[in-house]
């Protein structure tokens, strides 16, 4: 069972779309949630973390449901430098260090 | 701003070669990390490191991998005898603190085994 799965797209977008994501992860000892971006054979770049309570960023919101270990990623009024692929992530504690685990992303292309 | 930095940043070697990556982490960095990502693969962990020794390491990082923290400033991998399967983009990354900070990644070095 993979750790965390995402809906690997791609999504295409006309600008000023409205674009969700979406992500479920299969181990509950996850901790702490992000979405990172990655622009083509580029390295991941934090986007934001996310929050049990959901947490906006401008047109950015992430919501994270623990019980149905699932993670939401919403991008409102899409611009063309929003594409790039979008990858949940999740850390767990273990050891003395604990890890990132990604998920294989989704891919956003944004057109005009 | 400070960043991670990686070198080199393309390598081309004949299988069965060692090769070597290195990293700078961020100066007040204590936590560091090897990452992998195979083409159009996921981002795959490879080993932890803290306080000069290996926290945790995948399956993946068998006994043809090692890292090293030679000087206090730089963190390598070492690839003993590349196959086909390493090519890949390597990111090194760091870590401020304990506990789920933020993870700084380096621009990565791509590895090419012919």
């Amino acid at each position: 069972r993979k750790e965390v799965e995402q809906d690997p797209g791609p999504f295409n977008v006309p600008e000023g779309a409205t674009v969700a994501f979406n992500c479920t992860y299969s181990n509950s000892a996850s901790q702490s949630f992000f979405w990172y971006r990655q622009d083509c054979r580029k390295e991941p770049k934090l986007l934001m973390s996310v929050y049990s309570s959901g947490n906006e960023d401008g047109r950015f919101t992430a919501q994270l449901n623990r019980a149905s270990q699932y993670i939401s990623l919403l991008i409102r009024d899409s611009k063309l430098s929003d594409s790039a692929t979008y990858l949940c992530v999740v850390f767990i504690y273990g050891g003395s260090q604990g890890n990132l685990i990604f998920g294989k992303g989704t891919k956003l292309s944004v057109k005009p | 701003e400070p960043e991670v930095t990686q070198t080199p940043s393309h390598q081309v070697t004949q299988m069965g070669q060692e090769v070597i990556l290195r990293c700078v982490p961020i100066s007040n960095h204590l936590y560091f990390y090897w990452y992998r990502q195979i083409l159009g693969q996921k981002v795959e962990f490879l080993v932890s490191f803290y306080n000069n020794e290996i926290s945790e390491k995948s399956e993946i990082f068998d006994d043809q991998f090692s890292v090293e923290r030679p000087d206090g400033s730089n963190f390598t991998l070492k690839i003993r005898s590349t196959k086909l399967e390493d090519s890949a983009m390597y990111f090194c990354a760091s870590r401020e603190a304990q506990g789920s900070g933020e993870l700084f990644f380096g621009e990565g070095s791509r590895l090419t085994v012919l």
